[in-house]
């Protein structure tokens, strides 16, 4: 079974610059988070998508953060303009859940990431 | 509002020791998920231990199990007999039922020495 794919896995841009990611889940997971993990600390959910919609996004900075997923599959999170304080490195995971009940796992499954660097 | 904390930054045990990572938890609802994921170096996030809320019995996955005290709102990591490829970040997490969302801890860098 395929991973969870990201690119790039490095970017460096100035600051202002703008710059995409781009996540393909493992197939048929029905949930995607995009996690922003600053060096040194915990991954900070960003956004949670159900298939295609939007489950929580209350933690994106929307003023320069955007995050789409069509047709419930693939997602690409972009950011502009950048700010100094955007470089981190930027996490996709999905899981086939909800999780509830006997037999989910609770589960998530990561990507490698993506890090970014602004300068 | 729901956190995490791991109190401990970094850590270091001997190999073939035994070693407790720690984490505390703070949440008003009861039916909720706790989870010990690993970071290796440069590597992708994974899944080491989970533990139902409403499971009374500790989770056990080879050399790792966890000490959940629901009182106390603890969730501490065991592993026994370390290994050089233990080393990695740690972070505990915390997953509401109902609305699936996780809330990660800052993490506890694990080192190995040999």
């Amino acid at each position: 079974e395929a991973g969870v794919a990201q690119s790039p896995r490095y970017k460096i841009i100035e600051k202002r610059q703008s710059v995409a990611f781009w996540c393909n889940p493992i197939s048929g997971h029905a949930t995607l988070y995009w996690y922003q993990q600053i060096l040194g600390q915990g991954p900070k959910l960003l956004i949670q998508f159900q298939n295609n919609g939007v489950v929580d996004d209350s933690q994106l900075p929307k003023d320069r953060f955007s995050a789409e997923r069509l047709k419930g599959v693939d997602s690409t999170l972009k950011i502009q303009p950048a700010k100094l304080e955007d470089s981190a490195v930027y996490l996709c995971a999905s899981s086939s859940e909800p999780f509830r009940g006997e037999g989910h796992t609770g589960e998530l499954f990561f990507g490698e990431g993506s890090r970014l660097t602004v300068l | 509002a729901q956190t995490v904390t791991q109190s401990q930054p970094e850590m270091s045990v001997q190999e073939a020791e035994t070693v407790t990572l720690s984490c505390t938890y703070d949440t008003s609802e009861s039916d909720y998920y706790l989870f010990w994921y690993k970071q290796p170096p440069s590597r992708q996030m994974i899944l080491v231990i989970r533990q139902e809320a409403y499971k009374q019995q500790n989770a056990t996955e080879n050399r790792f199990s966890v000490n959940f005290q629901k009182a106390a709102k603890s969730f501490s990591l065991k592993i026994s007999d370390s290994q050089l490829g233990d080393a990695a970040m740690y972070f505990c997490a915390l997953l509401m039922n109902r609305d699936d969302k996780i809330i990660f801890g800052k993490g506890t860098r694990l080192h190995i020495l040999p």
